[in-house]
């Protein structure tokens, strides 16, 4: 089993809608990232969290240290967003990331 | 706006084939990270450099794979010989401190790898 696994592993939504992805992981950690990776390869760190709530525009990350569990949350959603969602969590007493598989996220005008 | 370069973007060689792809870490930044990304999954880290120095080369396939950071700046991964296994993406990052929690890690664009 993955010590990290994200939900769903593919979505499709319309424009407009309030999409929810999820990870959960199965060691103590320090921190968990959420990136986007979008056609082609690249990579955009969102959120870096340790603890609570964070929001960026119309990007939202939670996370619930007790429940091993991380949400991120797009708000009023667009094809623009359309990409790859990764989790990924650094390992308490490691110093190195270790990824889910990602979410792809499509967004239909 | 400072970003990591890698080259070649593209690369498809045969098996038995050498292959080698090259990073240039943002100025500055004294960690760098070579991953692979299987199509479907997460990066994986293969090896992690603090400035020369390897600090994490535990998931490199030493047979085959090697890396070096001679001056602490720019990144070599090598591949020899080349199997088909190893077609993926290649992705560089570096980040300012050494140890992903204090720091963001930013990424390159990645060397696609087709090993035919």
């Amino acid at each position: 089993k993955n010590e990290v696994e994200q939900s769903p592993q593919n979505l499709t939504a319309q424009e407009g809608e309030f999409i929810t992805i999820n990870c959960s992981y199965s060691v103590g950690i320090s921190a968990l990232h959420w990136l986007q990776q979008h056609p082609g390869g690249g990579i955009v760190s969102l959120f870096m969290l340790s603890s609570g709530k964070k929001k960026h525009g119309r990007l939202i990350a939670t996370i619930n240290i007790q429940e091993k569990h991380s949400s991120l949350h797009i708000t009023a959603s667009h094809p623009r967003d359309s990409a790859v969602y990764i989790c990924a969590v650094l390992i308490q007493g490691a110093q190195k990331l270790v990824f889910g598989q990602g979410t792809r996220l499509t967004i239909n005008p | 706006e400072a970003e990591v370069a890698q080259s070649p973007r593209y690369k498809i060689t045969e098996k038995s084939q050498a292959v080698a792809f090259w990073c240039d870490p943002i100025s500055g930044h004294a960690t760098l990270y070579w991953y692979r990304q299987i199509l479907g999954q997460g990066p994986e880290l293969l090896v992690q450099f603090q400035d020369e120095s390897v600090v994490d080369d535990s998931q490199l396939p030493k047979d085959r794979f090697s890396a070096e950071r001679l001056k602490g700046v720019d990144s070599t991964l090598k591949i020899q010989p080349a199997e088909l296994g190893d077609s993926a993406m290649y992705l560089c990052a570096s980040s300012f401190h050494q140890g992903a929690n204090t720091d963001t890690q930013y990424f390159g664009p990645g060397t696609r790898l087709t090993v035919l």
